[in-house]
């Protein structure tokens, strides 16, 4: 894997449903792998920062894994709620100690009530 | 808490003007950050800056400049927008001693429309 390759593109779930999506990365000269939520007519905003292979990190009913050795990484929502709503990004820095980030195109998740 | 506001949250201009974004942050952060976001395609590196007066190219910088003359300000400048500069366009900073595993602090993002 070349680039930050996110899936779903796009995600519907009912209220109350568990959902989850994947992010994949170059798994050769690991860094970090950044999980950020955009709401819509608001800032992204961080969640989680990854950096040690087998990490599990939670905020609430958000919670993502990290297997850096294949290179890919978990996101779950448990009991998704409408506020969940948002368009999920995953990013990898590449190297750089610059702190540039490499950004995944998305899973855009809709939560119907 | 980090504070990263841009000039406009809507802009419409015509094609051939010079157009100005300007981003501020509030947290004295090194690095700043254009990105620019289009349905499909994710977030794409346009410029960043890790230091006043010192820029580097993204992904995408044909057709655009920046500017940093202040360590709070990075601009964004279309020389001469054209319409597939459509997009939404947003800024960001971070910390240069974080590295690789420092956040991203994003506005709110400036929706432009050129005519």
């Amino acid at each position: 894997i070349l680039n930050v390759e996110q899936s779903p593109q796009s995600l519907h779930v009912q209220e109350g449903d568990s959902t989850n999506f994947t992010c994949s990365f170059p798994s050769s000269n690991f860094y970090a792998l950044h999980w950020y939520r955009w709401e819509t007519a608001k800032s992204p905003e961080a969640l989680f920062v990854m950096t040690l292979n087998g990490d599990e990190k939670k905020k609430g009913r958000i919670s993502a894994t990290l297997n850096t050795k294949e290179g890919y990484s978990y996101l779950y929502i448990k009991g998704s709620q409408p506020e969940d709503s948002a368009t999920y990004l995953c990013a990898s820095p590449r190297g750089s100690t610059l702190g540039r980030l490499y950004f995944g195109r998305g899973t855009q998740l809709t939560v119907w009530p | 808490d980090v504070k990263v506001t841009q000039s406009s949250r809507y802009l419409v201009k015509r094609t051939g003007e010079k157009v100005f974004l300007e981003c501020v942050q509030d947290m004295d952060h090194e690095n700043m950050f254009w990105y620019r976001q289009d349905p499909g395609l994710g977030l794409r590196l346009i410029y960043f800056s890790y230091d006043v007066k010192m820029k580097e190219k993204g992904d995408i910088p044909e057709g655009y400049s920046v500017s940093r003359e202040k360590k709070e300000r990075f601009s964004l400048i279309l020389e001469s927008a054209s319409t597939n500069q459509t997009s939404m366009y947003l800024c960001a900073s971070s910390l240069l001693t974080g590295g690789p595993q420092e956040t991203q602090y994003f506005g709110p993002g400036t929706r432009l429309l050129v005519l």
